[in-house]
């Protein structure tokens, strides 16, 4: 069925450090994929997305990675600071039915 | 029009009683959804709306919880009979014409619904 597992479910690292949160995806159609900051109380907000037909892509300090085959994607954070401690929430696309699954979530922690 | 628009922010309510939320998505945006989100948990898809018509429904979404969206602007969330186990954080979303797979969604802040 429609699933997207995400891990790890927390995580804290050093300020300055890079963190990465990894996901895998049920559903092989599946071409969208979309990651999500959520800080505590606030709405979840769209901060980068990939598509199938891309491997890779970065916006600053963040990049995604995609690998269709294995149906995992993944986020990287580098030189990461201390705004960036939130709630990060992978996702996928279900193309049939046009929604979005979203995974557990991964606290990160940014430690000074 | 800044943003997708929902209200109220909170609703305490009493067991049993009847809770409606509204909300109202970025204007040029005919799709809408709806999703509950629970303490350390990833948002939960309920239903969503292509302008009026209601296109699915899942099935964590009980026979209490109706959703309307009647002119296919704003939509409305009712619980009828509230329990315990509603509390949590009503999200709405929205995406434009495309859909979700080319636009990803815009979310509101929410209404937080705690049931006693």
């Amino acid at each position: 069925g429609e699933n997207v597992e995400q891990h790890p479910s927390t995580l804290s690292v050093q300020e300055g450090d890079s963190a990465v949160i990894k996901c895998t995806y049920s559903d092989s159609a599946s071409n969208y994929f979309p990651w999500y900051k959520q800080e505590l109380g606030k709405r979840p907000q769209l901060i980068i997305d990939i598509r199938s037909n891309v491997g890779e892509k970065k916006d600053q300090r963040i990049a995604v990675t995609l690998n269709k085959t294995a149906k995992h994607f993944s986020l990287h954070i580098t030189e990461t600071q201390p705004e960036d401690s939130a709630v990060y929430f992978c996702a996928a696309i279900w193309n049939r039915d046009d929604k979005i699954i979203f995974g557990k979530g991964t606290r990160l922690h940014i430690l000074p | 029009d800044t943003g997708v628009s929902q209200n109220p922010r909170h609703k305490i309510t009493k067991r049993g009683q009847n809770v409606t939320f509204r909300c109202d998505p970025i204007s040029e945006h005919n799709r809408l959804y709806w999703y509950r989100q629970t303490l350390g948990q990833g948002p939960e898809f309920l239903t969503y709306f292509q302008n009026e018509a209601q296109l699915e429904k899942s099935r964590l979404l009980s026979d209490r919880f109706s959703a309307e969206r009647p002119k296919g602007s704003f939509s409305t969330l009712e619980i009828q009979r509230t329990e315990q186990g509603d509390s949590a954080m009503y999200l709405c979303a929205s995406s434009p014409v495309g859909g979700a797979s080319n636009y990803g969604y815009t979310f509101g802040s929410g209404t937080r619904l705690t049931v006693v």
